[in-house]
């Protein structure tokens, strides 16, 4: 079962606007991770949060993580076409070893 | 430096059969770990693999099993193939690291087709 649900499902923005997808889950975590899927292919590393970190920035990309409402978003900001994607959160759960469980994924889509 | 490297990237089999997808993970990783992803789903976690020895297993059946070979790379085998079998297979490769920080690094994926 999915342990990241993200909302929204779908997105779509023009270009130069800002994204923000967001991800909520229902254990406590030791970090959480965003990935990105361009078309049906491999996923890519985005940025990685630790549990006692609230805020993380890289490039365009802010990740923000509250573990007491157990939610993290991601803001993508002056968006362009290159990052029509789906964009997932991986969490690697307390206790759950090195396995990282993905949730439903958000399909962003950046228009001209 | 090479990236994961999944093999073959699309085939197609009947219900039944038995299917060998292989990954070939990047250099000076330990561990690597398989994925099933449906369409319009998140990846869904079967196994993982560090230093030979399955190293944690999701909620799929015996007949997912898998190989991790000294040089690293991997094969994941699915035996009697069902139709809901049909799904990209990704792999991904890691450093296991006393932070406990596992960042994956993916391939392109496997497509299997079960007719």
């Amino acid at each position: 079962s999915q342990q990241g649900e993200e909302d929204p499902q779908a997105l779509s923005i023009q270009e130069g606007e800002n994204a923000t997808m967001n991800c909520s889950y229902k254990t406590s975590i030791n970090n959480l991770q965003w990935y990105r899927q361009n078309s049906g292919r491999g996923l890519v590393h985005l940025i990685l949060i630790r549990s006692n970190e609230r805020e993380k920035h890289s490039g365009r990309l802010r990740v923000t993580l509250d573990t007491s409402k157990k939610s993290s978003s991601l803001l993508i900001t002056a968006s362009r076409a290159a990052d029509t994607a789906s964009y997932f959160c991986a969490l690697i759960l307390t206790g759950g070893g090195n396995k990282l469980t993905f949730g439903t994924g958000t399909q962003l889509k950046v228009e001209l | 430096e090479t990236g994961v490297t999944q093999s073959p990237t699309h085939l197609i089999k009947t219900r039944g059969q038995q299917v060998t997808l292989r990954c070939s993970s990047q250099s000076g990783h330990n561990t690597v770990s398989w994925y099933q992803q449906a369409l319009g789903q998140g990846p869904q976690f079967i196994f993982q693999y560090y230093r030979e020895e399955e190293n944690g297993r999701g909620n799929f059946p015996p007949r997912f099993s898998g190989l991790q070979f000294p040089n690293y790379s991997s094969e994941l085998n699915v035996n009697a193939l069902e139709l809901d079998d049909s799904a990209l297979y990704l792999c991904a490769s890691s450093l296991i690291s006393s932070s406990g920080a596992n960042v994956l690094t993916f391939g392109a994926g496997s497509r299997l087709t079960v007719l």
